[in-house]
Formats: C-alpha cells, structure tokens, sequence
C-alpha cells in the first residue's frame, strides 16, 4: 500500500459545483497533513493545513479522519480559477521529510 | 522578502553528463529539501540538508548528491544522468527540520535528459 494515496482523478466540473477530493494515508502514526495546490508547470503551494477538528477557510473545507487514516478537502462554489492539482501530503512523523500523493486534476468548467 | 529560488529553470542535457542544479532557501530558513517530480506524479523526496549535513535520504541512488553551504543555499549533483532523470527537480525551504511547518517551494527546474 502506497503512503498516501488519492482519488486519480481528473475531475471535470461546471463552475458552481462542489467538488470533494479523498486521501489516504498507510502510517498510522503521521504527525501533520496538508493540502497543496500546483497549477500547471508551476511549484506546490500550500493551501491549507489540516486538523483533527476539521478546518475551513472560505470555499474550501478539510477534514481528517484519524480512525480511518482519511483526509478530505471539500471545494465550494467552484471558480475557474479552482483549476489545478491537489496535492495530499503527509508527514509521517517526526524529523521525517513530507510525502506527496500523486495529485488529483481538477478542471473547473465555464 | 525572496521566496526560494532556483536555478536554471530550464536544462538539456544528454545522457551520461552531469548536472549541478541550485538553490536559495527562503530568508530566515536553514533547512532545505529536494525533491523530483516526473509528469503526472507527485513530488518524491530526494534528500534533505540541515546545519550544512544530509539528515534524510530517499530512495535514490548514489549519483544523486547535494550539498548545503554556510548560507543556507544548497546544491542538487546528478551524475551519469539517463533519460529517467527527466524530471522538474523542486527545492523546499522549511524553518525546522522536522517540517511540521509550511514548507515553501522554488519554481523548479525542469531537466530534460536527451
């Protein structure tokens, strides 16, 4: 089982829509978790932090499910300018460097 | 205030050559990761430099090697390069080394091995 794993994607949706990315993760012991957004040909940017009691921060929404080694971000309202990768990423655990998911595509649609 | 620079953004090389890529961490940063990241994956560390020392290593193998200097910038080598190391190579700057903080990202440097 891969560290982290994510939905494959791509997801293609109309603007307005909400839109839901799953990830999980194998070590049960992972310190922190983050979503990080990469639009094309461009570095990972964080987009947020993700935190046992859930976070929000305008449209967009992570959850973290310990129990089921699950993490969630929920998009609202989906802008064109949603369009991008989203990157689940894990850290394992202490003085251990961050793992990547492979990314999910999201195409938001005019 | 500079965010993490890398250089060159763009190379071509053949197989066999080596390559030396850089980077700049963040001001304020000592802690410096890289990582590569092939098309339509998600970045894969590579090593992880601290105190000017590797502290992490990922899966890769010997020809891949860094170093950090005094400043805090660091150095990606990649010798006998082959085709597979065509990558975007991504520099990250942290502020400690167990990266529980935001780590920031250079633009990358987007290698093409011929």
């Amino acid at each position: 089982r891969k560290e982290v794993e994510q939905d494959p994607g791509p997801f293609n949706v109309p603007e307005g829509a909400t839109v839901a990315f799953n990830c999980t993760y194998s070590n049960s012991a992972s310190q922190s978790f983050f979503w990080y957004r990469q639009d094309c040909r461009k570095e990972p940017k964080l987009l947020m932090s993700v935190y046992s009691s859930g976070n929000e921060d305008g449209r967009f929404t992570a959850q973290l499910n310990r129990a089921s080694q699950y993490i969630s971000l929920l998009i609202r309202d989906s802008k064109l300018s949603d369009s991008a990768t989203y990157l689940c990423v894990v850290n394992p655990r202490e003085n251990t460097p961050l793992v990547f998911g492979k990314g999910t595509r999201l195409s938001v649609i005019a | 205030d500079a965010g993490v620079t890398q250089s060159p953004t763009h190379l071509i090389k053949t197989r066999g050559q080596q390559v030396t890529l850089r980077c700049s961490p963040k001001s304020g940063h000592d802690t410096v990761s890289w990582y590569q990241q092939a098309l339509g994956q998600g970045p894969q560390f590579i090593f992880q430099y601290y105190e000017e020392e590797e502290r992490q290593r990922g899966n890769f193998p010997d020809r891949f090697s860094g170093h950090q200097f005094p400043n805090y910038s660091s150095e990606l080598n990649v010798n006998a390069l082959l085709l597979g190391d065509s990558a975007l190579y991504l520099c990250a700057s942290s502020l400690d080394p167990e990266m529980n903080t935001e780590a920031f990202f250079g633009q990358g440097t987007r290698l093409t091995v011929v």
